[in-house]
């Protein structure tokens, strides 16, 4: 069964300082790679996905996350935080069985200072 | 276009009581879900509906039955609530069954179990 693991239960940036969300999984093959977030009250928004093809994935928001298989990882970057921006961050693994199996990780929640 | 929508939007209960959370989403999507959201543990399956007519138990479905009611709706019901099931409710939709499918997610239910 697939997993995924997120390290950072919580993390604080300044605002307009680089950012990056780590997201590491299990799976046996290549499996779908998803980021969410959350803003405070509200449901889930997809912000990217990687399927296949060129590793760096853009997505909306200025989101960008990079997946390398030799370290299983699929982090999410962005080059200048928002206020805005604050919110919790899910990775989540697709794994191509059936049904479309969503493994969601417990989650970053970022806190933007002034 | 309203997207997902969920009734209630909170909810207190004491310990036995019944309820039914409804689900409904306009983007003629086949496949719906229900996840538990609790802290430090991400996103949970309760129970998923890949398309009208066929409901399928997730991670954890004890405690909660569901209905699809047709392709639009799609139900969750506590039938005797503890407050183990003290949790945020959220309903998603994705257009079809496949792996990579991009969930769509309601605004949550926040349910109190005292």
């Amino acid at each position: 069964a697939q997993s995924v693991t997120q390290p950072d239960i919580h993390i604080t940036v300044s605002e307009g300082a680089s950012l990056e969300l780590r997201c590491n999984y299990s799976y046996g093959a290549t499996p779908y790679l998803f980021w969410y977030v959350q803003s405070p009250g509200q449901g889930l928004q997809l912000l990217l996905k990687y399927f296949s093809g060129d590793t760096l994935v853009q997505g909306i928001k200025g989101f960008e996350a990079e997946f390398k298989r030799s370290q299983s990882s699929f982090n999410l970057r962005k080059p200048s935080v928002h206020w805005s921006d604050a919110a919790e961050y899910f990775c989540a693994v697709g794994a191509p069985r059936g049904y479309q199996k969503v493994t969601f990780g417990t989650g970053t929640k970022l806190q933007v200072i002034p | 276009n309203a997207g997902v929508t969920q009734t209630p939007k909170f909810q207190v209960l004491k310990t036995g009581q019944s309820m039914t959370l409804q689900c409904a989403q306009d983007m003629n999507h086949n496949s719906m879900y229900w996840y538990r959201q609790d802290p430090g543990m991400g996103l949970r399956l309760i129970y998923y509906s890949a398309s009208e007519g066929t409901t399928d138990k997730g991670e954890v479905p004890n405690g909660y039955n569901v209905s699809r009611l047709n392709k639009r709706e799609f139900s969750l019901r506590l039938e005797s609530a503890a407050p183990s099931q003290t949790s945020v409710y959220f309903c998603a939709s994705s257009a079809g069954q496949t792996y990579g499918e991009t969930q769509y997610f309601g605004p949550g239910t926040r349910l109190l179990v005292l």
